[in-house]
């Protein structure tokens, strides 16, 4: 079993809407990544949270730690934004590395 | 801003093959980091380096790999003999110190080998 899983695999939504991205995971963590994945592979980092709730721009982040369950969100969503989402955590013990879940694929369509 | 880079964009090479993948990480961090991302699959962590040694690898780091900074700015991976299932995007990041620093990835490295 996955130690972090995302839902949805994909999302198709018209431009404007409003999105929310999932993301489970089973282990105790340090801290939580949500990082953006562009067509061309580069990775950017969009939020590090250990807990509550974290905002720039459109973009909302919120993680419950008790349930080991965080969301994305995006207000106004816009085509700029079609790209892959990706939930990471930082286990509690041991070292540094980041545990990825599958990405979820997001297309805003005008 | 400061980025992490990385070189070469694309590596193409035969199996068997020796290739070294490079990252200058950003200047002031720490902890350095190999990630690699099979096509349509997960990013999966490949090593983690601090203070001149491995601080971490994972099964799939075997002896085919190796990683080493040079110098004061280059960090690299080395597969030994390539195989076909290292055709992957590889990723370096790095991170300033502490548990709770967000990792900055490179634009990644495109391995294909034929």
């Amino acid at each position: 079993k996955n130690e972090v899983e995302q839902s949805p695999q994909n999302l198709t939504a018209q431009e404007g809407e409003f999105i929310t991205i999932n993301c489970s995971y089973s282990v105790g963590i340090s801290a939580l990544h949500w990082l953006q994945q562009h067509p061309g592979g580069g990775i950017v980092s969009l939020f590090m949270l250990s807990s509550g709730k974290k905002k720039h721009g459109r973009l909302i982040a919120t993680i419950n730690i008790q349930e080991k369950h965080s969301s994305l969100h995006i207000t106004a969503s816009h085509p700029r934004d079609s790209a892959v989402y990706i939930c990471a955590v930082r286990r509690a013990q041991g070292a540094q590395k980041l545990v990825f879940g599958q990405g979820t694929r997001l297309t805003i369509n005008p | 801003e400061p980025e992490v880079t990385q070189t070469p964009s694309h590596q193409v090479t035969q199996m068997g093959q020796e290739v070294i993948l490079r990252c200058v990480p950003i200047s002031n961090h720490l902890y350095f980091y190999w990630y690699r991302q099979i096509l349509g699959q997960k990013v999966e962590f490949l090593v983690s380096f601090y203070n001149n040694e491995i601080s971490e690898k994972s099964e799939i780091f075997d002896d085919q790999f190796s990683v080493e900074r040079p110098d004061g700015s280059n960090f690299t991976l080395k597969i030994r003999s390539t195989k076909l299932e290292d055709s992957a995007m590889y990723f370096c990041a790095s991170t300033l110190a502490g548990v709770n620093n967000e990792q900055f990835f490179g634009p990644g490295t495109r391995l294909t080998v034929l």
